[in-house]
């Protein structure tokens, strides 16, 4: 299974609005509505941003949003903050049965605010 | 509060083994699946294994093509423990392991909702 390809990096000053892409085929991104967003800081333990596409863990801020069109999966941080600077791993449920791996990780997107 | 917390790591010969574990706390830890997430130095997160929750038998496991037939996840659920037994260890298999709650039973939701800090495993020799 090949990881879903995100930009390496993706910049913005504060107050802005950023979109990551996450692009997959139609046997995880396209197929499942089951994409999620982490935000990890180095050092740290990653965090669950944005599950089944588009939906918010308890704590999250509304300010982190998800889409998903065909294979490509969004996630949109807007009125940035210089706290959003971490790196971003989209994730995908690939079924099982017909891929290697149950989830597939993003490349990763490094997130600066200028 | 939930917890999750990674011990085991270390420095280890190529073709050596080790045993990781993962402690959790403040949940239902048997009704969970869960998994181990890794990542090597300077590259993102990669899905290393995971094993189904609420198991009354056989426990379901999947595992990475990189680490299938070298790599055993398990758990204990009475001790609320999460393991991954790795042998025949390689220099690419120098990571941060993470261990990770996913958000329902059978490893279908797409979705991780706790982390722990990791645990460091350096390959070499």
């Amino acid at each position: 299974q090949s990881a879903l390809t995100q930009p390496a990096s993706v910049s913005g000053s504060p107050g802005q609005s950023i979109t990551i892409s996450c692009t997959g085929t139609s046997s995880d991104v396209g197929r499942y509505d089951l994409v999620s967003w982490y935000q990890h800081h180095p050092g740290k333990a990653p965090k669950l941003m944005i599950y089944e596409v588009s939906k918010w863990p308890s704590g999250v801020s509304n300010r982190f949003s998800g889409s998903k069109s065909g294979n490509t999966a969004s996630l949109t941080i807007s009125s940035l903050q210089a706290e959003d600077e971490a790196d971003y791993y989209c994730c995908s449920y690939a079924d099982a049965r017909s891929s290697s791996s149950s989830y597939v990780f993003g490349t990763g997107t490094k997130v600066t605010v200028l | 509060e939930v917890h999750l917390l990674e011990s085991g790591g270390g420095l280890v010969q190529p073709g050596g083994s080790l045993r990781l574990s993962c402690a959790a706390s403040g949940f239902t830890f048997y009704h969970n699946a869960m998994a181990w997430v890794r990542q090597g130095p300077g590259k993102g997160l990669e899905w290393v294994s995971a094993i189904a929750g609420g198991g009354d038998g056989e426990t379901t496991t999947y595992y990475a093509d990189s680490v299938k037939g070298r790599f055993t996840i398990s758990r204990d659920n009475s001790k609320n423990t999460l393991y991954l037994h790795a042998h025949s260890l390689r220099a690419d298999d120098t990571a941060i392991y993470y261990c990770a709650k996913d958000r329902g039973r059978l490893l279908d939701t797409g979705a991780l909702d706790l982390w722990g800090q990791g645990t460091m495993v350096s390959v070499s020799s």
